[in-house]
């Protein structure tokens, strides 16, 4: 696509569910990020992927939290038993490379947890 | 680890020159990035600075001193769609992951 695609925008929730936050980043672009902003507060990093390798889950805040990407493409951000403090922006991000000081943002997933 | 300070907000009016100003505290410093995002939207790339001086991209300049740990946007002409938040980000290499880490944001208010 012509951006990055995050779904859905918005999702509700009961405390103690699970949620899939979906990411599509710009094709050809092997480096993912994951990043959680709250009310008025800058982004948080949680995880970073780059072509085949490991990835960066040093931002995680919980176990409760994992990511995967599927086919150097689409990646799901995955919160289990979700707790209220958990409520914020994911927003997903793709560059073309690890080199490269560009990132480019979906409008991200407004999650809140009732 | 990584720590950025940046003013919360910013006035200013119409057709007016602002400068925001970002310190930052970081090992294995790489470059300083700025970035928009208006209420509800994405994060936009502006500017990229990996060395000292300032880079000029039409109405909007960015500025880099690696010995004071210290960059600034520089926005002209000012119009009232800037109105938004801008985010200086540090990329530095961490276990070998260039992530950039962002800061609190500065909310930018234009007047009439």
């Amino acid at each position: 696509g012509a951006g990055v695609s995050q779904s859905p925008s918005n999702k509700v929730t009961e405390k103690g569910k699970d949620v899939e936050l979906r990411c599509d980043p710009i094709s050809g672009h092997t480096a993912l990020y994951w990043y959680r902003q709250s009310l008025g507060q800058g982004l948080e990093f949680l995880i970073y992927f780059q072509g085949n390798s490991a990835p960066d889950k040093s931002g995680l805040p919980s176990d409760r939290f994992s990511a995967e990407r599927t086919g150097g493409s689409v990646s799901t951000l995955t919160i289990q038993r979700t707790q209220q403090e958990d409520s914020a922006v994911y927003l997903c991000a793709s560059s073309t490379g690890q080199g490269s000081e560009k990132l480019f943002f979906g409008s991200g997933t407004q999650l809140s947890v009732l | 680890g990584q720590s950025l300070e940046q003013p919360s907000e910013v006035t200013a009016v119409e057709g007016a020159i602002v400068q925001i100003n970002c310190t930052y505290q970081t090992s294995g410093f790489y470059g300083l990035s700025w970035y928009q995002q208006h209420d509800g939207g994405a994060p936009t790339f502006l500017s990229y600075n990996a060395l000292d001086g300032l880079e000029e991209t039409g109405r909007f300049s960015s500025f880099l001193s690696r010995s004071d740990s210290y960059g600034y946007l520089l926005l002209q002409e000012l119009q009232m769609k800037d109105s938004a938040s801008y985010f200086c980000a540090v990329r530095s290499a961490s276990g070998g992951s260039y992530i950039p880490t962002f800061g609190r944001g500065t909310s930018l208010i234009v007047h009439p």
